[in-house]
């Protein structure tokens, strides 16, 4: 039972462009998100987070949406530049749990490619 | 300087050898994690320790053994290696149980042949 879901494999853009990765997940207890970027034989990195508290979370040129009624979070990205071609992954914890221990249920991350 | 160090890079060996992959980690941090990414790329946690204590530890044959020695070190034992065994296992730490980001390692490709 998957219960973060990253339904998009891969995502092309142009360099300039907005890209728009998406996450849902199932469960309601999760209520700290969290968005990884990964190069090739390298490990995740965190890239930027949000609180269930919020709907938005802005830094640079990543912002993060969370639509908690329809369980989904966004990640955009503006502009696109060539050096953010990596696979990107979603991440759920529940954090306020007393037995969660951070545990990360990670999505199955999506292969953004941006063209010069 | 690296965060989180993983050792080896690649390991590959036949069926039924015992490996250890070890993990250190320099940020001083109390909490540390062992992932699992297998072909589907799904990274699914395995075990967590805190402090040296086991706090996590997800269904996973009894094969797979981690030992703490001390807070900067959590190494992975797998006995009796199987074919399905094959995979990037992924270190990663934080400050405390809950907090977040995690930090990863680099990652070890196990190949079983």
């Amino acid at each position: 039972d998957q219960q973060v879901k990253q339904n998009s494999p891969s995502l092309s853009v142009q360099e300039g462009r907005i890209s728009i990765l998406n996450c849902d997940y199932t469960n309601s207890m999760f209520d700290y998100f969290l968005w990884y970027k990964k190069y090739p034989a390298e490990g995740p990195t965190f890239l930027i987070s949000i609180s269930s508290i919020k709907d938005k979370n802005e830094d640079g040129r990543f912002t993060v949406f969370l639509n908690k009624s329809a369980k989904h979070l966004s990640l955009h990205i503006v502009p696109s530049q060539p050096g953010d071609s990596a696979v990107y992954f979603c991440a759920a914890s529940d954090n306020a749990g007393g037995t969660s221990y951070g545990k990360l249920t990670f999505g199955q991350g999506t292969i953004l490619t941006v063209h010069p | 300087d690296t965060a989180v160090s993983q050792t080896p890079k690649y390991l590959v060996t036949q069926m039924g050898n015992d490996k250890s992959i070890k993990c250190e980690q320099n940020l001083g941090h109390d909490t540390m994690y062992w992932y699992k990414q297998d072909s589907k790329k799904f990274l699914k946690i395995m075990f967590s320790y805190n402090n040296k204590e086991l706090i996590i530890n997800e269904t996973v044959p009894n094969r797979f053994s981690p030992k703490s020695p001390d807070k900067a070190h959590l190494n992975l034992h797998i006995n009796s290696l199987e074919l399905g065994d094959s995979a990037v296992y992924f270190c990663a730490s934080s400050l405390q149980p809950s907090d977040q980001p995690q930090h990863f390692g680099d990652g070890t490709r196990l190949s079983i042949l």
